[in-house]
Protein backbone atom coordinates (compact mmCIF):
# COMPACT_ATOMS: atom_id res chain seq x y z
CA UNK A 1 0.00 0.00 0.00
CA UNK A 2 1.55 3.16 -0.96
CA UNK A 3 2.19 5.85 1.58
CA UNK A 4 2.65 9.41 1.18
CA UNK A 5 3.58 11.71 4.21
CA UNK A 6 4.47 15.03 4.75
CA UNK A 7 6.22 17.03 7.36
CA UNK A 8 5.48 19.35 8.68
CA UNK A 9 1.60 18.82 9.31
CA UNK A 10 1.70 22.46 10.72
CA UNK A 11 3.24 25.47 9.83
CA UNK A 12 3.83 29.09 11.42
CA UNK A 13 5.93 31.60 9.94
CA UNK A 14 6.57 35.05 9.90
CA UNK A 15 5.90 36.82 6.78
CA UNK A 16 9.83 37.69 4.89
CA UNK A 17 11.03 34.28 5.87
CA UNK A 18 12.23 30.45 3.93
CA UNK A 19 10.90 27.10 4.17
CA UNK A 20 10.48 23.99 3.02
CA UNK A 21 7.52 21.64 3.21
CA UNK A 22 8.82 17.82 2.34
CA UNK A 23 6.55 14.82 1.11
CA UNK A 24 7.80 11.35 0.90
CA UNK A 25 6.51 8.40 -0.36
CA UNK A 26 6.75 4.56 0.09
CA UNK A 27 6.48 3.32 -3.90
CA UNK A 28 8.56 3.73 -6.77
CA UNK A 29 6.79 6.78 -8.86
CA UNK A 30 7.95 9.22 -11.31
CA UNK A 31 4.73 11.80 -11.36
CA UNK A 32 4.03 13.75 -8.64
CA UNK A 33 1.44 16.92 -7.70
CA UNK A 34 0.91 19.85 -5.28
CA UNK A 35 -1.82 21.73 -4.63
CA UNK A 36 -3.52 24.22 -2.60
CA UNK A 37 -6.63 24.49 -0.56
CA UNK A 38 -8.08 27.55 0.88
CA UNK A 39 -10.58 27.09 3.78
CA UNK A 40 -13.86 25.75 2.76
CA UNK A 41 -12.49 25.47 -0.53
CA UNK A 42 -11.61 23.23 -3.63
CA UNK A 43 -8.10 22.11 -4.79
CA UNK A 44 -6.20 24.48 -6.78
CA UNK A 45 -3.36 22.75 -9.14
CA UNK A 46 0.25 24.04 -8.34
CA UNK A 47 3.05 22.23 -9.98
CA UNK A 48 3.05 18.95 -12.08
CA UNK A 49 6.65 16.93 -11.76
CA UNK A 50 7.08 14.20 -14.31
CA UNK A 51 10.46 12.90 -13.88
CA UNK A 52 13.53 12.39 -11.12
CA UNK A 53 15.21 15.75 -11.14
CA UNK A 54 12.18 18.26 -12.28
CA UNK A 55 11.91 21.44 -10.84
CA UNK A 56 9.11 24.06 -11.16
CA UNK A 57 8.68 27.36 -10.04
CA UNK A 58 5.69 29.67 -9.92
CA UNK A 59 6.51 33.14 -7.76
CA UNK A 60 7.50 32.46 -4.57
CA UNK A 61 7.09 28.53 -4.95
CA UNK A 62 9.34 26.13 -5.87
CA UNK A 63 8.95 22.27 -5.93
CA UNK A 64 11.27 19.84 -7.18
CA UNK A 65 11.28 15.78 -7.36
CA UNK A 66 14.32 12.93 -6.79
CA UNK A 67 12.39 10.18 -7.77
CA UNK A 68 15.21 7.77 -6.17
CA UNK A 69 14.91 9.28 -2.60
CA UNK A 70 11.33 9.39 -3.42
CA UNK A 71 11.22 12.82 -2.06
CA UNK A 72 9.93 15.91 -3.15
CA UNK A 73 10.11 19.08 -1.76
CA UNK A 74 7.92 22.74 -1.94
CA UNK A 75 10.03 25.73 -0.72
CA UNK A 76 8.91 28.51 -0.07
CA UNK A 77 10.59 32.49 -0.03
CA UNK A 78 10.04 35.30 1.35
CA UNK A 79 6.50 34.38 2.66
CA UNK A 80 3.50 36.54 1.99
CA UNK A 81 0.59 36.40 4.44
CA UNK A 82 -1.70 35.38 0.70
CA UNK A 83 0.11 32.18 0.44
CA UNK A 84 -1.50 30.75 3.71
CA UNK A 85 -3.30 27.64 3.08
CA UNK A 86 -3.20 24.10 2.83
CA UNK A 87 -0.50 21.87 0.58
CA UNK A 88 -1.09 18.87 -0.43
CA UNK A 89 1.18 16.48 -2.22
CA UNK A 90 -0.32 13.98 -4.14
CA UNK A 91 1.80 10.79 -5.74
CA UNK A 92 0.30 9.28 -9.02
CA UNK A 93 -0.13 5.53 -9.39
CA UNK A 94 -0.34 4.02 -12.75
CA UNK A 95 -1.96 0.73 -12.84
CA UNK A 96 -3.58 -1.58 -15.51
CA UNK A 97 -7.07 -0.61 -14.46
CA UNK A 98 -5.97 3.65 -14.76
CA UNK A 99 -4.32 6.41 -12.91
CA UNK A 100 -4.73 7.17 -9.21
CA UNK A 101 -3.72 9.92 -6.86
CA UNK A 102 -3.10 8.80 -3.49
CA UNK A 103 -2.87 12.07 -1.39
CA UNK A 104 -0.37 13.33 1.33
CA UNK A 105 -2.17 13.96 4.82
CA UNK A 106 -1.69 18.09 4.05
CA UNK A 107 0.63 20.95 5.38
CA UNK A 108 -1.47 23.69 7.09
CA UNK A 109 0.73 26.79 6.18
CA UNK A 110 -0.08 30.31 8.40
CA UNK A 111 2.26 33.17 7.24
CA UNK A 112 1.97 35.49 9.80
CA UNK A 113 2.75 39.17 9.57
CA UNK B 1 -16.27 27.42 -18.78
CA UNK B 2 -17.59 25.36 -16.35
CA UNK B 3 -15.19 22.88 -15.79
CA UNK B 4 -16.09 19.86 -13.62
CA UNK B 5 -19.55 21.13 -11.19
CA UNK B 6 -21.02 19.49 -8.46
CA UNK B 7 -24.70 19.32 -6.96
CA UNK B 8 -25.59 19.75 -4.27
CA UNK B 9 -23.17 21.87 -2.18
CA UNK B 10 -24.17 21.03 0.88
CA UNK B 11 -26.96 18.64 2.44
CA UNK B 12 -28.15 16.82 5.70
CA UNK B 13 -29.55 13.22 5.66
CA UNK B 14 -30.45 11.40 8.40
CA UNK B 15 -29.01 8.20 9.29
CA UNK B 16 -30.40 5.11 6.97
CA UNK B 17 -31.64 7.44 4.04
CA UNK B 18 -30.13 7.42 0.48
CA UNK B 19 -29.37 9.98 -1.80
CA UNK B 20 -27.34 10.47 -5.03
CA UNK B 21 -24.43 13.27 -5.29
CA UNK B 22 -23.80 14.31 -9.15
CA UNK B 23 -20.84 15.22 -10.70
CA UNK B 24 -20.81 16.70 -14.80
CA UNK B 25 -17.84 17.35 -16.31
CA UNK B 26 -17.81 19.11 -19.71
CA UNK B 27 -13.78 18.65 -20.72
CA UNK B 28 -14.41 15.35 -22.67
CA UNK B 29 -11.74 13.92 -19.54
CA UNK B 30 -11.90 10.11 -19.57
CA UNK B 31 -10.89 9.87 -16.41
CA UNK B 32 -13.21 10.80 -13.35
CA UNK B 33 -12.78 10.10 -9.64
CA UNK B 34 -15.21 10.55 -6.46
CA UNK B 35 -12.74 11.40 -3.19
CA UNK B 36 -13.52 12.01 0.71
CA UNK B 37 -11.97 14.52 2.72
CA UNK B 38 -12.73 14.44 6.53
CA UNK B 39 -11.88 17.51 8.68
CA UNK B 40 -7.90 17.90 8.56
CA UNK B 41 -7.36 15.01 6.20
CA UNK B 42 -6.26 14.57 2.82
CA UNK B 43 -8.25 13.47 0.15
CA UNK B 44 -9.25 9.34 0.17
CA UNK B 45 -10.46 7.73 -3.31
CA UNK B 46 -13.92 6.07 -3.17
CA UNK B 47 -14.17 5.10 -6.07
CA UNK B 48 -12.98 6.26 -10.19
CA UNK B 49 -13.64 5.68 -13.93
CA UNK B 50 -11.20 5.35 -16.69
CA UNK B 51 -14.51 5.50 -19.34
CA UNK B 52 -17.85 5.35 -19.53
CA UNK B 53 -19.09 1.53 -18.64
CA UNK B 54 -16.17 1.13 -16.01
CA UNK B 55 -15.56 1.68 -12.69
CA UNK B 56 -13.18 0.32 -10.05
CA UNK B 57 -12.67 0.93 -6.55
CA UNK B 58 -10.53 3.16 -4.29
CA UNK B 59 -9.57 3.12 -1.05
CA UNK B 60 -12.55 3.53 1.14
CA UNK B 61 -15.00 2.35 -0.99
CA UNK B 62 -17.74 0.39 0.98
CA UNK B 63 -21.04 2.29 1.47
CA UNK B 64 -21.12 4.06 -1.70
CA UNK B 65 -21.85 2.95 -5.18
CA UNK B 66 -21.45 4.74 -9.40
CA UNK B 67 -22.29 4.44 -12.25
CA UNK B 68 -20.83 5.66 -16.05
CA UNK B 69 -22.77 5.78 -18.28
CA UNK B 70 -22.09 8.95 -20.38
CA UNK B 71 -18.51 10.59 -20.27
CA UNK B 72 -19.62 13.45 -18.94
CA UNK B 73 -21.34 12.34 -15.71
CA UNK B 74 -20.13 10.28 -12.85
CA UNK B 75 -22.90 9.94 -9.92
CA UNK B 76 -22.04 8.70 -6.39
CA UNK B 77 -24.31 6.81 -4.47
CA UNK B 78 -24.91 6.48 -0.51
CA UNK B 79 -27.71 3.84 -0.37
CA UNK B 80 -27.96 3.80 3.70
CA UNK B 81 -26.34 7.02 5.37
CA UNK B 82 -24.34 6.56 8.56
CA UNK B 83 -22.58 9.05 10.70
CA UNK B 84 -18.97 7.77 9.78
CA UNK B 85 -19.91 9.21 5.79
CA UNK B 86 -19.97 12.97 7.13
CA UNK B 87 -17.25 14.34 5.44
CA UNK B 88 -16.75 16.81 2.04
CA UNK B 89 -16.88 15.07 -1.18
CA UNK B 90 -14.98 16.27 -4.30
CA UNK B 91 -15.12 15.08 -8.02
CA UNK B 92 -12.37 15.08 -10.09
CA UNK B 93 -11.65 14.84 -13.60
CA UNK B 94 -8.90 14.55 -15.73
CA UNK B 95 -7.28 13.26 -19.65
CA UNK B 96 -4.08 11.43 -19.04
CA UNK B 97 -1.80 11.64 -22.61
CA UNK B 98 -2.54 15.41 -22.99
CA UNK B 99 0.90 16.08 -21.30
CA UNK B 100 0.40 14.65 -17.65
CA UNK B 101 -2.07 17.91 -16.71
CA UNK B 102 -3.68 17.87 -13.20
CA UNK B 103 -6.40 16.40 -12.08
CA UNK B 104 -9.69 19.07 -12.05
CA UNK B 105 -11.35 19.65 -8.80
CA UNK B 106 -15.21 20.55 -8.05
CA UNK B 107 -16.07 23.00 -5.68
CA UNK B 108 -17.12 19.86 -3.17
CA UNK B 109 -20.45 18.65 -1.54
CA UNK B 110 -20.58 19.35 2.16
CA UNK B 111 -22.37 15.93 3.85
CA UNK B 112 -23.78 15.82 7.20
CA UNK B 113 -25.22 12.57 8.67
CA UNK B 114 -27.15 12.92 11.91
Amino acid sequence: ELKVEQNPLFLSMQEGKNYTIYCNYSTTSDRLYWYRQDPGKSLESLFVLLSNGAVKQEGRLMASLDTKARLSTLHITAAVHDLSATYFCAVDIRETSGSRLTFGEGTQLTVNP
Amino acid sequence: NAGVTQTPKFRILKIGQSMTLQCAQDMNHNYMYWYRQDPGMGLKLIYYSVGAGITDKGEVPNGYNVSRSTTEDFPLRLELAAPSQTSVYFCASSFPGQGNQPQHFGDGTRLSIL
